[in-house]
Formats: C-alpha cells, structure tokens, sequence
C-alpha cells in the first residue's frame, strides 16, 4: 500500500520557467511533509518542509503547498535552472515529524536551456 | 565525522552468499534509518533506531535481513542468503532525535546480486 504517490515519474521544463512536481499521500496521520532532491550516485538532500498547521512555505525559488482537504502536496520551483535537475521525492510523517519518513516514488525533473 | 558514511559503495555477491552493509552516522546523532531503493522504484524504508529504544523493523522484507547498531552509533545491516531481488542502493541516514524529518543521508551502498 503506496501512502506516498507521485504519480508523475518525470517532467520536463525550460529554463526560467515554473516547475510543479505533485504528490498525494492517504495517510491522515501524516502531520510533516517534505521533499528531498536527489543527483545520481548521491544521498538525498533535504530541500524544503512543511507542518500539517500551514498551507505554504517558501524558501527562495523553492515553495511547498499543502491542502490537507484533498491530502496532495506540491512543490513549486520559480524560476527552474538547469541546475535543479534532479530526482525529487515526497516525504511524509507522523507524530509532529519525529516518526520515520514514508518516501514516494519520485518524479525526475529535467530542465533544457 | 561531517557526515553520514556507508561503506562499501559497490558490492556485488554472488546469489546465496551473506552481505554486510555498514553505516556511521553523524556523531551525537541519535536516530539511524535504513532505507533501499530498487531500480526506478522509491525510497523503501526498512529499519529505524532511536536512542535506546527497540528499533523499529517493519519495514525489513524478510527474516534474511537483519541489522544492529552498536554502542547507539555505528550499523550494520546484515543480508542473508541474497537473492537477485535484494539488488539495490542501500541507503542510510541519520537525525538529531528532535528534528522532524530533519535526516542526513549517505550516498549508499549499491548491491549487486548476480
């Protein structure tokens, strides 16, 4: 049973354009969402977060929203540099983010000049 | 040490043989995750540690796998008789226990079964 899903396995954007990567989670426990980016042959970084208590939190180009309603998260990157390809996944957890993290599937960003 | 370290990076075993994954987290970090990822699948996890308490293995497929950790800092994850499915890049992380979902990871062990 997937409780993370990105139903996206990969997007392409062009540079200076907005990036959407979406994700959608069943578990009403979740309380703490983030997404990691990771490059090949890398560990996955951590990239942004956000407590089930907001709807949006912003970090320079990078900004997540929740809507707890529809259980579907999504991270916005403004403007997408091609540095920012990369595979991003979704990550969720419960008991106020301290239990242990339930990945998706990721979807592979490519962004062309 | 300044970060997570997983060694070996590459391991490729003959089918049937046992296999030792080894991972040193961030010194005074008190939880430790074990997670795979398969080809073209996510991250799958399969162990956690916190401090003292009984770690938690819901996440391990089968009794072939196992893992510990050691005086609360460096582990070993333990794979029994491979098999070909038991392919993948075996990742680690590790947390402060107060941060929520704050984890550092390794760049992973990449196990090949043949």
């Amino acid at each position: 049973d997937q409780q993370v899903k990105q139903n996206s396995p990969s997007l392409s954007v062009q540079e200076g354009r907005i990036s959407i990567l979406n994700c959608d989670y069943t578990n009403s426990m979740f309380d703490y969402f983030l997404w990691y980016k990771k490059y090949p042959a890398e560990g996955p970084t951590f990239l942004i977060s956000i407590s089930s208590i907001k709807d949006k939190n912003e970090d320079g180009r990078f900004t997540v929203f929740l809507n707890k309603s529809a259980k579907h998260l999504s991270l916005h990157i403004v403007p997408s540099q091609p540095g920012d390809s990369a595979v991003y996944f979704c990550a969720a957890s419960a008991k106020k983010g301290t239990d242990k993290l339930i990945f998706g599937t990721g979807t592979r960003l490519q962004v062309f000049p | 040490g300044a970060g997570v370290s997983q060694s070996p990076s590459n391991k490729v075993t003959e089918k049937g043989k046992d296999v030792e994954l080894r991972c040193d987290p961030i010194s005074g970090h008190t939880a430790l995750y074990w997670y795979r990822q398969s080809l073209g699948q996510g991250l799958e996890f399969l162990i956690y540690f916190q401090g003292n308490s009984a770690p938690d293995k819901s996440g391990l497929p089968s009794d072939r796998f196992s893992a510990e950790r050691t005086g609360g800092s460096v582990s070993t994850l333990t794979i029994q008789r491979t098999q070909q499915e038991d392919s993948a890049v075996y990742l680690c992380a590790s947390s402060p226990a107060t941060t929520p979902g704050g984890y550092t990871f390794g760049s992973g062990t990449r196990l090949t079964v043949v």
